[in-house]
């Protein structure tokens, strides 16, 4: 059964500092991961995307890795702002059954100025 | 604006009551979902379809019944709500088949009071 576990829970850092958010998964074999952020009373934004074929991907600030092998990805935010305060969360789809994703249990970040 | 939309954003309704959540894609996907996020933010699937088809239905109590009409569009009706029912709905949608990953609505907020 998979199983993805966000640490850490919670994050409180100053402006303009760069961040590590940790994601793992318990099956390797994962189809694809997917980054997404969650701001207060609101909906889940996408932020990245990385296919089981994939090392990285990044966009803007933001640098995702996938070691498959070893069951977890990593989320970089690179120069926070106090935008970036949200929660972040990850999912992987179930292998072969891609129209169920497991979410992790999130990493609330609040970056201050 | 392209994008998956659901309403009503908020709904107050009294226990043993009915109600109902609307999900519209414009996305052109062929699968949509309902998820639901408890008061621990944690996030999960109730149901999926594709094309109008019920592909996945996990384990939801049987007041909760999805409709889809057409392959844009996938309601939720809640019969007889109860206090535990209190959650953050949300809508998304996928295309099968492809590497794009799933789109998400702005979310419902549930109180049964």
């Amino acid at each position: 059964k998979q199983e993805v576990t966000q640490i850490p829970a919670a994050l409180s850092v100053p402006e303009g500092e760069n961040l590590v958010l940790n994601c793992s998964f318990t099956d390797s074999a994962i189809y694809n991961l997917q980054w997404f952020r969650q701001d207060p009373g609101k909906g889940l934004t996408s932020l990245l995307l990385i296919q089981s074929s994939q090392r990285e991907q990044t966009s803007g600030r933001l640098n995702a890795s996938l070691d498959k092998s070893s069951g977890r990805s990593t989320l970089y935010i690179a120069a926070s702002q106090p935008g970036d305060s949200a929660t972040y969360l990850c999912a992987v789809p179930i292998l072969y059954n891609t129209d169920k994703l497991i979410f992790g249990t999130g990493t609330r970040l609040q970056v201050f100025p | 604006d392209t994008a998956v939309s659901q309403t009503p954003k908020y709904l107050v309704t009294q226990m043993g009551n009915d109600k109902s959540i609307k999900c519209e894609q414009n996305l052109g996907h062929d699968t949509m979902y309902w998820y639901k996020q408890d008061s621990k933010k944690f996030l999960k699937i109730m149901f999926s379809y594709n094309n109008k088809e019920l592909i996945i239905n996990e384990t939801v109590p049987n007041r909760f019944s999805p409709k889809s009409p057409d392959k844009a569009h996938l309601n939720l009706h809640i019969n007889s709500l109860e206090l535990g029912d209190s959650a953050v709905y949300f809508c998304a949608s996928s295309q099968a088949g492809t590497d794009y990953g799933y789109t998400f609505g702005s979310g419902t907020r549930l109180t049964v009071v």
